[in-house]
């Protein structure tokens, strides 16, 4: 298995710029969420969903939208950059069969910067 | 979900326990302590959870104490690799579907 996958690894925008981070994993696993994280703070929910067809917002989720059409994928969509968004993207992935108490899988990240 | 409280920073020496302590007062019944870490900008990895009784896994061990207002995570025998930042989340699955809340954690350095 790959796990938690995402790309790019790196990227640089310009303010106002749309870009598609993307996020999959293959474990066939129901959840599925995406994080920020600022320099020196932890990490922030934006969107999570908890299968095909089902996304919710978490604590910090303006300026993002959110699909999500299969099992396997979960791409992250910045409308228009802003270079508030600076910041590294995490995506994780959960099964939530069995009682759902079980450990939450993360990507490597992706490094966006904001001009 | 209930709030934590751990300690910014630690040092242990190599190849001795490090002890990581959590407070979280205000945690209900049916809430879990998860503990997970970071190496360094790397996507976090899961340690170890407990509900109420101590646990423990090839990684760590998780003692939570009877009132479970506080937990302690235990890495028995720290390596320079185990330097990282310690997150301590208490998590209610009922209602929060899986989301972490996390906090800044503790930053463990591991020195030969």
């Amino acid at each position: 298995n790959a796990g938690v996958t995402q790309t790019p690894k790196f990227q640089v925008l310009k303010t106002g710029q749309s870009m598609t981070l993307q996020c999959a994993q293959d474990m066939n696993h129901e959840y599925m969420s995406w994080y920020r994280q600022d320099p020196g703070m932890g990490l922030r929910l934006i969107h999570y969903s908890v299968g095909a067809g089902i996304t919710d917002q978490g604590e910090v989720p303006n300026g993002y939208n959110v699909s999500r059409s299969t099992t396997e994928d979960f791409p992250l969509r910045l409308l228009s950059a802003a270079p508030s968004q600076t910041s590294v993207y995490f995506c994780a992935s959960n099964d939530l069969s069995g009682g759902a108490y079980n450990e939450q899988f993360f990507g490597p990240g992706t490094r966006l910067t904001v001009l | 979900d209930a709030k934590t409280t751990q300690p910014p920073s630690m040092d242990c020496a190599e190849g001795r326990a490090a002890n990581l302590p959590c407070n979280h007062s205000t945690i209900s019944g049916n809430e879990y302590v998860y503990w997970y870490r970071q190496i360094h900008s790397q996507g976090p990895q899961y340690i170890i959870h407990g509900l109420k009784n101590n646990e423990t896994n090839e990684m760590a061990s998780l003692i939570i104490t009877e009132d479970r207002k506080s937990s302690t995570l235990i890495l028995p025998h720290a390596t320079l690799r185990d330097t990282a930042v310690y997150y301590c989340i208490v998590l209610n699955y009922g209602g929060s579907q899986g989301n972490l809340i996390f906090g800044k954690g503790t930053k463990l350095s591991v020195k030969p």
